[in-house]
């Protein structure tokens, strides 16, 4: 049983740029979500897919953005970013919308310039 | 609002020495209550869910309770290796909209030897 991955581990991004990061979920979970851990916060959600649709979405605007494909893997998106955008980002997968146990990646660090 | 809040923010230990963490929280309509544990760098590693007051959880060194206000992590005994940042998540009952965890800012813990 494969855990959940995320690529890459570090990505380092000037203002206004662009970003993309991926995740695996573990073997058959279909639920993926989203975090962002901001340096000595806790996590905090941005949103979450299940059955590549978005069914839930926490404070965050609409520059950030994500998908959901057929094996269940996952995007996110970060437009125009920003300089406190810098953050851990965490993938979470869990097996369906009734199973509360989350399992999380390693996250992709990303510093905004 | 639903919140979590953690005390302390930080703890330095002598190997040996027992203590305990505090999760206090607010949610409307509980479904479970969650610890976490996370290394530098790392992804949170699930330790315990929590589901109704009087409830307790152990694994090895670690044991979780649970009140209608309030969680704790007791740490009996602990070793170097159980330095770490303990996070604590509420989950509220979305009847099975959304799985989302709602985070506490963590209590990072030093065992010295």
């Amino acid at each position: 049983e494969t855990g959940v991955t995320q690529s890459p581990t570090h990505l380092i991004k000037t203002r206004g740029q662009q970003v993309t990061l991926r995740c695996s979920s573990q073997s058959g979970h279909n639920t993926v979500s989203w975090y962002q851990q901001a340096l000595g916060q806790g996590p905090q959600f941005i949103f979450q897919y299940y059955r590549e649709e978005e069914n839930g979405r926490g404070n965050f605007p609409p520059r950030f953005s994500g998908l959901q494909f057929p094996n269940y893997s996952s995007e996110l998106n970060v437009n125009a970013l920003e300089l406190n955008d810098s953050a851990l980002y965490l993938c979470a997968s869990s097996s369906g919308l009734l199973n509360e146990k989350l399992f999380f990646g390693s996250g992709t660090q990303l510093s905004v310039l | 609002e639903d919140q979590v809040t953690q005390s302390p923010e930080a703890l330095r230990l002598q190997e040996g020495e027992s203590s305990s963490l505090n999760c206090s929280y607010t949610v409307s309509g509980l479904r479970g209550l969650f610890w976490y544990r996370q290394d530098p760098g790392k992804g949170p590693e699930f330790l315990f869910t929590l589901y109704s007051a009087g409830e307790e959880k152990e694994k090895e060194r670690l044991k979780a309770t649970l009140t209608k206000k309030e969680s704790f992590l007791h740490i009996t005994a602990p070793k170097p290796e159980d330095s770490a940042t303990y996070l604590c998540a509420v989950q509220r009952n979305y009847g099975g909209a959304t799985n989302k965890l709602i985070f506490g800012t963590g209590t990072l813990l030093a065992v010295q030897p």
